[in-house]
């Protein structure tokens, strides 16, 4: 299942599909991008990041794109299972100049893993 | 385990009473981090510490506050919660900016409820 852009907030996948969950980002000045899971109840937990230097960068079962020309960035989980069921947000780095990292976090995107 | 700790996870408060969050860190982190996060929407920030040095957003209303005695404790002040201030409050650390990842760790967050 495929996610085109932040209107579609929800996505729905079966278990053992692959998904993929799309963002637009705002800053073309932004070197920095983190995708965050957060499950119901819970703080967002780190997934994977990639530098404005690099277009592709893959984890275990994850895999973030990022195309600076269109800002657009996506997030593809291979083989997706239940307990990927989460809202799944996209953050920039907006602020190197200063002491501190600033994200500026997309909408989010609910994933629903369905049996 | 290194981690972010935040007490209490869930806090009851009345309109107008003044009420304090917590963070706590293991990680030695410079920066620490207060975001906002309300039902269905990103966390948005409030403000950020660097060692001692405070940073505020600039559409951060006056009523919240924060202190940070030390590195490993940050507190949130809310000096008179109204009902629009209910919310999930997350506390998150990173490394200074300058170094190889701008990767903010998160707690559970505290869900706080005005009645």
């Amino acid at each position: 299942g495929e996610n085109v852009g932040l209107h579609l907030p929800t996505l729905s996948v079966q278990e053992g599909d692959n998904s993929i969950i799309n963002c637009a980002y705002s800053n073309s000045a932004s070197d920095y991008f983190i995708w965050y899971k957060q499950e119901s109840g819970k703080g967002p937990q780190f997934i994977i990041d990639i530098r404005s230097n690099m277009d592709k960068r893959q984890g275990q079962r994850v895999t973030v794109l990022l195309n600076k020309t269109v800002k657009h960035l996506s997030l593809q989980i291979a083989a997706t299972q239940p307990g990927d069921s989460a809202v799944y947000f996209c953050a920039e780095n907006t602020d190197s100049t200063g002491t501190a990292s600033k994200l500026t976090f997309g909408t989010g995107t609910r994933l629903q893993v369905t049996l | 385990d290194a981690m972010v700790i935040q007490n209490p996870r869930y806090q009851v408060t009345q309109f107008g009473k003044p009420v304090t969050l917590s963070c706590s860190q293991t990680l030695n982190h410079n920066v620490m981090y207060w975001y906002q996060q309300k039902s269905s929407q990103a966390p948005k920030l409030l403000f950020h510490y660097y060692d001692k040095d405070f940073n505020n957003e600039a559409d951060t209303p006056d009523n919240f506050q924060s202190r940070r005695p030390n590195t490993s404790f940050c507190f949130l002040d809310i000096r008179s919660p109204g009902l629009g201030d209910a919310a999930m409050y997350l506390c998150a650390t990173s490394r200074p900016a300058g170094t190889s990842r701008y990767e903010q760790y998160f707690g559970p967050g505290t869900r706080l409820t005005v009645t």
